[in-house]
């Protein structure tokens, strides 16, 4: 079974300039997680999709963070425009249930690794 | 609001000897807690889960709810268990239902 893809895998950007990450969840997996992870801190969940609906977004940065999962496969998370903070690694995650119907592991990607200069 | 705290940023031990990386959490309602291991270069992945009340690796968490923890531990430490570990807590229920909050991680050194 093919794991969590992400790509690119690391982005060096300007402060100001804006950027788009993808990830590719493992396939019939439901849900969809972003993660934010500053260097020294425990992964943030940033928005959680069940198939393409957002089920949480409420730590979501809304000004300058997007987020879509169109057709409930694939996701792209955009930051427009960046700031110095938001330097981090940016995780994706995916799990084969969706909202009531138990518990289950998250798979995650490797991770994007953002800096903004 | 949900909580999970790692008082430990740096643990090191020698091989041999028995380890133990503490979790504190603060939930509301009735707690699923996991652990989740990421070792050097690879992603960050399912180590135990307290509702499966399995040993993996050798390693075991009991979840204590009187005192709110949730520690890992294991018996004799060997130098392939140096990785970063992350204690999570999941929501079970409401509008986050499936959200893990993470502790801030405990970096594990085994030394030869």
């Amino acid at each position: 079974e093919a794991g969590v893809a992400q790509s690119p895998r690391y982005k060096i950007i300007e402060k100001r300039q804006s950027v788009a990450f993808w990830c590719n969840p493992i396939s019939g997996h439901a849900t969809l997680y972003w993660y934010q992870q500053i260097l020294g801190q425990g992964p943030k969940l940033l928005i959680q999709f069940q198939n393409n609906g957002v089920v949480d977004d409420s730590q979501l940065p809304k000004d300058r963070f997007s987020a879509e999962r169109l057709k409930g496969v694939d996701s792209t998370l955009k930051i427009q425009p960046a700031k110095l903070e938001d330097s981090a690694v940016y995780l994706c995650a995916s799990s084969p249930v969706g909202r009531g119907r138990g518990i289950n592991e998250q798979f995650f990607g490797p991770g994007t690794r953002l800096t903004v200069l | 609001a949900q909580r999970v705290t790692q008082p430990e940023k740096l643990l090191s031990v020698f091989k041999g000897a028995p380890v133990e990386l503490k979790c504190n959490y603060s939930y509301s309602g009735s707690p699923e807690l996991f652990w989740y291991v990421q070792y050097s270069r690879q992603r960050l992945q399912l180590l135990l889960r307290h509702i499966s009340r399995e040993s993996i690796k050798g390693f075991t968490a009991d979840l204590n709810k009187g005192e709110t923890s949730f520690h890992l531990k294991k018996p004799f430490a060997q130098e392939e268990d140096s990785a970063m570990y992350y204690c999570a807590l999941l929501n079970a229920g409401g509008t986050s239902y499936g959200k893990l909050t993470f502790g801030q991680g405990t970096i594990l050194t085994v030394h030869p």
